[in-house]
């Protein structure tokens, strides 16, 4: 079955960086787009970062734009999001999720908690 | 890349029908059928429910419905059950190539 496993998160300092990775399973990872999508504690959720299922296309929210990086390894079915210049305001839990047309995210992982605190 | 709008919250008794909005913009909702909507019960992941205005995955019930004119699209749930009680986001494309989620709508079975 179609899993999604995030890992990387942590506690950290404003200004630190981290690399998030989101290992899955159960379906070709080089077919489908794949998106980081967050959501701080009590909060909504937020869209983060996409790439396309070669890697040659990405784009990123305004709010973490020249900060974040958003990577894949097809070979390694392994989707990445490199997190720089931290802030308290990035603190959240932060999802990879598929995409089966353009917005329908249909599989998410269980999320893995960044929380960025002096 | 302001956040859609939602009503914060609705509620309904079982058995009956609510509508849920969300409003954005002709850069968003306005612009194209990219419109999915997503429900999540406390401390879980967020699960698709529609995709393209109206298209349900496998294993959504037809009680889910979507609609879209201008730039206001909607969330009907028929039938209300107790277990519907959930988080409620839409989420849309936008023309600068980005996403958009709404704020998010509570949904109370009464």
């Amino acid at each position: 079955q179609v899993q999604l496993v995030e890992s990387g998160g942590g506690v950290v300092q404003p200004g630190k960086s981290l690399r998030l990775s989101c290992i899955v399973s159960g379906f070709t990872f080089s077919n489908f787009g794949m998106h980081w999508v967050r959501q701080s504690p009590g909060k909504g959720l937020e869209w983060a970062a996409y790439v396309s299922p070669d890697g040659t296309s990405k784009h990123y929210a305004d709010s973490v734009k020249g900060r974040f990086i958003i990577s894949r390894d097809n070979a390694m079915n392994t989707l990445y999001l490199q997190v720089s210049g931290l802030r308290v305001d990035d603190t959240a839990l932060y999802y990879c999720t598929r995409e089966i047309a353009i917005g329908g995210f249909d599989y998410w992982g269980q999320g893995t908690l960044v929380a960025v605190s002096s | 890349q302001s956040a859609l709008t939602q009503p914060p919250s609705v509620s309904g008794s079982p058995g009956q029908s609510v509508t849920i909005s969300c409003t954005g913009t002709s850069s968003d909702v306005g612009s194209n059928d990219r419109v999915s909507w997503f429900q999540q019960p406390p401390g879980t992941a967020p699960k698709l429910l529609l995709y393209e205005v109206n298209n349900r995955p496998s294993g959504v019930p037809d009680r889910f419905s979507g609609s879209k004119s201008g730039n206001t699209a909607s969330l009907t749930i028929s039938g209300l059950k107790a277990e519907d009680e959930a988080d409620y986001y839409c989420t849309s494309h936008t023309t600068s190539v980005t996403w958009v989620f709404g704020g998010g709508t509570k949904l109370t079975v009464l």
